[in-house]
């Protein structure tokens, strides 16, 4: 199973909005399932979840922050942009083989 | 509160095996999966497989077959991660975390270094 496809990085101003896109295949993203996951990930910390099942957020989870998928990408976007949010993006989805696939990772600079 | 609390950080020599362990608190280990995902120095996340911590019964992602044991032991609420004939190119930090609507509680990660 290849990794899922994101841009190894993004950046934006305080209060700009920015969109990372993660883009897989057939049998992942754009299968029969709307499981898609993020995951922030601070330098030296162990990700936290922040979207889950395309764009749902875990309580406590800013509501900046919101999933949206078309086809075979999926999309997470952070309204707002806080300095806080400086860190790396993950996005994961399940397969048609009952596995799951992360995509490379995504680093959000906030200018 | 839920927690994954995780083994130390450790240096082997190539050929050796490792065994990090994954203790849980704060919820009933056994009604949910755990998950073992790898992250290579500098690089993204590989979702490595799941255990069964009803069962016992692991399945392992591609890539991580022959080498990669996950146990139990439900007494102590812990998973673990046997990694065997390590490879310099398994240095990485080793996660658990459990599935339950995602993966949303994670272990703190554990840092296994390979080098002669």
């Amino acid at each position: 199973q290849s990794a899922l496809t994101q841009p190894a990085s993004v950046s934006g101003s305080p209060g700009q909005s920015v969109t990372i896109s993660c883009t897989g295949g057939g049998s992942d993203i754009g299968g029969p399932y709307n499981y898609v996951y993020w995951y922030q990930q601070y330098p030296d910390k162990a990700p936290a979840l922040i979207i889950y099942e395309v764009n749902k957020r875990p309580s406590g989870v800013s509501h900046r922050f919101s999933g949206s998928k078309s086809g075979r990408t999926a999309s997470l976007i952070i309204s707002g942009l806080q300095a806080e949010d400086e860190a790396n993006y993950h996005c994961k989805a399940y397969t048609t083989n009952m596995t799951w696939v992360f995509g490379g990772g995504t680093k959000l600079t906030v200018l | 509160q839920v927690q994954l609390v995780q083994s130390g950080p450790d240096l082997k020599k190539p050929g050796a095996s490792v065994k990090v362990s994954c203790r849980a608190s704060g919820y009933t280990f056994t009604s949910i999966a755990m998950n073992w995902v790898r992250q290579a120095p500098g690089q993204g996340l590989e979702w490595m497989g799941w255990i069964n911590t009803n069962y016992g019964t692991p399945t392992y992602a591609q890539g991580f077959t022959g080498r990669f044991v996950f146990s139990l032991d439900t007494s102590v609420s812990t998973a673990y991660l046997e990694i065997s004939n390590l490879q310099t190119e398994d240095t990485a930090v080793y996660y658990c975390a459990r599935s339950w609507g995602g993966f949303d509680h994670w272990g703190q990660g554990a840092l296994v270094t390979v080098s002669s």
